[in-house]
């Protein structure tokens, strides 16, 4: 069974400065599609940035971009730049490809910015 | 778009009721997920609708749990006999297309309590 696994239950970092989330994951597939999402209090959900896995570039948005180690099974998320408005929840999540369309969330890394 | 929308926000009830959820998904989305968080740990995947078909159930989703969309637009989720560990946030998304091809839109959820 495919499992994402967050080390960092709470992670904090300075307004303006950079952080890194840390994720990984054990899958025996060769295609697959991994995702961080954002939660913020109250608030709902949204997708942060996605990374296919047979693309060897990694993912960038903005401020957003991803470290993807496809041998080594990592995939962190670095935000740069850190805003207030970046306070949140930060889920890792894996998805087959052409199967189930089961997403499969890590236990989330909990981001704190101080002003 | 007016986004995903979940009635109730919060809802509860005592151990034993039965309780049904509803998600308005955005309109021309014809795929719809519901998911289950726990305090602490990432959703974990519940079921899917592509249209009006439901074609994935998780294992979480026990016999006293049903979901259906008829007419392939709004979705509900009923637990019947509700226990204490169905204590959770039900979290509604929507897609266009798979989940690994396109973002899921979250609802802000449906926080159920059982007494």
């Amino acid at each position: 069974a495919q499992t994402v696994t967050q080390s960092q239950p709470e992670m904090s970092v300075q307004e303006a400065e950079t952080v890194t989330l840390s994720c990984t994951y054990d899958t025996s597939e060769s295609d697959y599609y991994l995702f961080w999402y954002k939660q913020p209090p109250s608030r709902q959900m949204i997708l942060v940035i996605r990374q296919e896995a047979y693309k060897q570039q990694n993912a960038t948005e903005n401020r957003f971009s991803v470290n993807f180690q496809k041998a080594a099974k990592s995939f962190s998320l670095k935000i740069s730049d850190s805003q207030l408005g970046d306070a949140a929840m930060y889920f890792c999540a894996y998805i087959t490809q052409g199967g189930s369309e089961k997403l499969v969330f890590g236990k989330g890394t909990k981001l704190t910015v101080n002003p | 778009d007016t986004g995903v929308s979940q009635d109730p926000r919060h809802k509860i009830t005592k151990r034993g009721q039965n309780v049904t959820f509803r998600c308005d998904p955005i309109s021309e989305h014809n795929r719809l997920y519901w998911y289950r968080q726990t305090l602490g740990q990432g959703p974990e995947f519940l079921t899917y609708f592509q249209n009006e078909a439901q074609l994935e159930k998780s294992r979480l989703l026990s016999d006293r749990f049903s979901a259906e969309r008829p007419k392939g637009s709004f979705s509900t989720l009923e637990i019947q006999r509700t226990e204490q560990g169905d204590s959770a946030m039900y979290l509604c998304a929507s897609s266009p297309q798979g989940a690994s091809n396109s973002p899921l839109h979250f609802g802000n959820g449906t926080r159920l309590t059982v007494t």
